[in-house]
Parts: C-alpha cells; structure tokens; sequence
C-alpha cells in the first residue's frame, strides 16, 4: 500500500503559465513533506519543504502548500520555465522516523 | 563544498556474485540513509545510520543485504548472491540532523550507483 501517492505520471504546461503537481498521501503520522527534482542520471535534488505546522511555504518561484485536512499537498511553480522539465517527487516523514516515503513522481516538461 | 559523493556509478554483476557500494557523505553530516529506485518507482527506503549506529534497518529486503558505517563517515551497502530483482539504483542520502532542528531535515543525495545483475 502506498503512503505517498501522486496521481498524474505526467504533465505538460507552456513556458510562463503555473505548474500544479499534486501529492497525496494517508499515514496522518507525517508531520514533514519535501519536494525533489530529479534529472535523469543524477540523485534527486532538494527543492522545498513544508512542516505540519504551517500551511504554506514559498521559496521564489516554488511553493508548497499544505492541506492536513484532506492530506492532500501540492507544489506551484510559477512562471514555469524549460529548465524546469524534470521528474519530481514528493516526500514525507513522521512517526518518529526520520526515513523519508516518496511518491512515483511526476514527470514535468515545460514546452518553450 | 563537496556533496555525497557515490562509487562505483555503475556496476555490473553476474548473478550470484558479491558487491559493495560505497557513499561519501556531505562531511559532518550525522544521518546517513540508503535507498533503493526500481526504474519507474520513488525511492525505496533501505537503512539508516546516525553515526556509526545502524538505527533502522526495517527496509533491507532480505538478509543478502548489509550496510556499515564503522567510522561515522562513509558507508557502504554489500549485496551477497545478487539476484537480477536487485537490478535497481541503489542511492544515498546524508542529513545534518539530528544536529540540525526537525523541521530541516532535508537530506540531500548522491548522484546513486546503477547496479545491473544479468
């Protein structure tokens, strides 16, 4: 059973508008979700964070924001840009474990 | 300055033989972790060190896996008898905490190992 679910494989957006990528997940003991980007042939790279409690974070172009309610968390990226094409996943930990639950990821291509 | 660093990048294994993954660590960082990526999957927890202790190792699939950190700095995964199910990227992770607050746990990874067993 996945903890960390994010639902679109995949997404396509033009070069300025608004990424949206979701993430969902259902052990209520997470209390600390992170977003990496993850290029091919390289480890993925820290992006942002968020904790339990706070319901949003921004960070430039990146925010994450946090909806415990419905466990439910998204990362905007606005403008978007080419170089932004990227696989991302998102992560959670909690539960007195410092070991980190990732999605399958979201494959992003940003068309010039 | 340096990040993790990983070695080999890549290996290749015939089944049945033994390999030993190594990582290099962001220096100073306490928390070590390895995870394993299937092609098309998240990262897959495996084990986790805090200095030289090995506090977790509920993800280690079956006991051909062993990890150590004798030192507290660099670490490395040994697969015995590899299977071709242990075809995968193997990566790792370094963390400040506990050293560092809770709410900056963010680890930080190497560049993996990809492991092919034929």
């Amino acid at each position: 059973d996945q903890q960390v679910k994010q639902n679109s494989p995949s997404l396509s957006v033009q070069e300025g508008r608004i990424s949206i990528l979701n993430c969902d997940y259902t052990n209520s003991m997470f209390d600390y979700f992170l977003w990496y980007k993850k290029y091919p042939a390289e480890g993925p790279t820290f992006l942002i964070s968020i904790s339990s409690i706070k319901d949003k974070n921004e960070d430039g172009r990146f925010t994450v924001f946090l909806n415990k309610s419905a466990k439910h968390l998204s990362l905007h990226i606005v403008p978007s840009q080419p170089g932004d094409s990227a696989v991302y996943f998102c992560a959670a930990s909690g539960g007195g474990s410092e070991k980190l639950v990732f999605g399958k990821g979201t494959k992003l291509t940003v068309n010039p | 300055g340096a990040g993790v660093s990983q070695s080999p990048r890549y290996k290749v294994a015939k089944r049945g033989q033994d390999v030993a993954l190594r990582c290099d660590p962001i220096s100073g960082h306490v928390s070590l972790f390895w995870y394993q990526q299937a092609l098309g999957q998240g990262p897959e927890f495996l084990t986790y060190f805090q200095n030289e202790a090995q506090l977790d190792k509920s993800g280690l699939p079956s006991d051909r896996f062993f990890a150590e950190r004798p030192e507290g700095s660099v670490s490395t995964l040994k697969i015995q008898r590899t299977q071709q199910e242990d075809s995968a990227v193997y990566l790792c992770a370094s963390s400040s905490y506990p050293v560092s607050p809770r709410s900056y746990n963010e680890q930080f990874f190497g560049p993996g190992t990809r492991l092919t067993v034929l």
